[in-house]
């Protein structure tokens, strides 16, 4: 039974057009993250959600949105997407604050651009 | 800025040796530790997670924390091929910060 499930895990497609992520969990967890991992491996944050609510919005293009119809999902809107947005995108979730805020990984989608 | 600064590698250990992976971060008040374990092409996976001064052991991993020198390490005991992966130093700040993460080291166990 996965604890974070996200999809699809490949997405090949044309710059401009417009594509989500989905991601869901069944951990129980209350904060929700996306991370990109570029070309050189590096993994950083995009995102997080807490109790439907964003917590952190980095320095990333407004193309990208993330919505959270729940606790359990959190997903990835990207808008008129650009060859520089080819990466792998994980979602994480976890609990919030305190000790015990362990993250846990989906396997992630790779996102490629042409 | 909060950074995290690990050495990229490649680390080559003997198998049946201990690999020793450090990391430094920059921001005193960094509260939660992790080290995250990523084979090519996949997700990252937890294997340690330490929270105040001192060694944590789990099996054949250590994670050792020293907040005053802002340094976390972790030693892997006999060493197995199946080791040889991405480990990922990550820090979080507190709340739903998320997690910093370092660029990760690249450890080959050669048999």
């Amino acid at each position: 039974d996965t604890a974070v499930s996200q999809t699809p895990k490949y997405l090949v497609t044309q710059m401009g057009n417009d594509k989500s992520i989905k991601c869901e969990q069944n951990l129980g967890h209350d904060t929700m993250y996306w991370y990109k991992q570029d070309s050189k491996k590096f993994l950083k944050i995009m995102f997080s959600y807490n109790n439907k609510e964003l917590i952190i919005n980095e320095t990333v293009p407004n193309r990208f949105s993330p919505k959270s119809p729940d606790k359990a999902h959190l997903n990835l809107h990207i808008n008129s997407l650009e060859l520089g947005d080819s990466a792998v995108y994980f979602c994480a979730s976890s609990r919030w604050g305190g000790m015990n805020t362990e993250a846990f990984f989906g396997q992630g989608t790779r996102l490629t651009v042409v | 800025q909060k950074e995290v600064e690990q050495n990229s590698g490649p680390l080559s250990v003997p198998e049946g040796a201990i690999a020793s992976l450090n990391c430094t971060y920059s921001d005193r008040g960094s509260q939660s530790f992790f080290w995250y374990r990523q084979y090519s092409g996949k997700s990252p996976e937890l294997i340690m997670s330490i929270y105040s001064n001192g060694d944590k052991e789990d099996g054949r991993f250590t994670a050792q924390l020293n907040k005053a020198s802002q340094y976390v390490s972790l030693l892997i005991r006999d060493s197995q091929p199946s080791d040889s992966a991405t480990y990922l130093c990550a820090v979080m700040w507190g709340g739903a910060d998320g997690l910093t993460f370092g660029k990760g080291t690249h450890l080959i166990i050669q048999p």
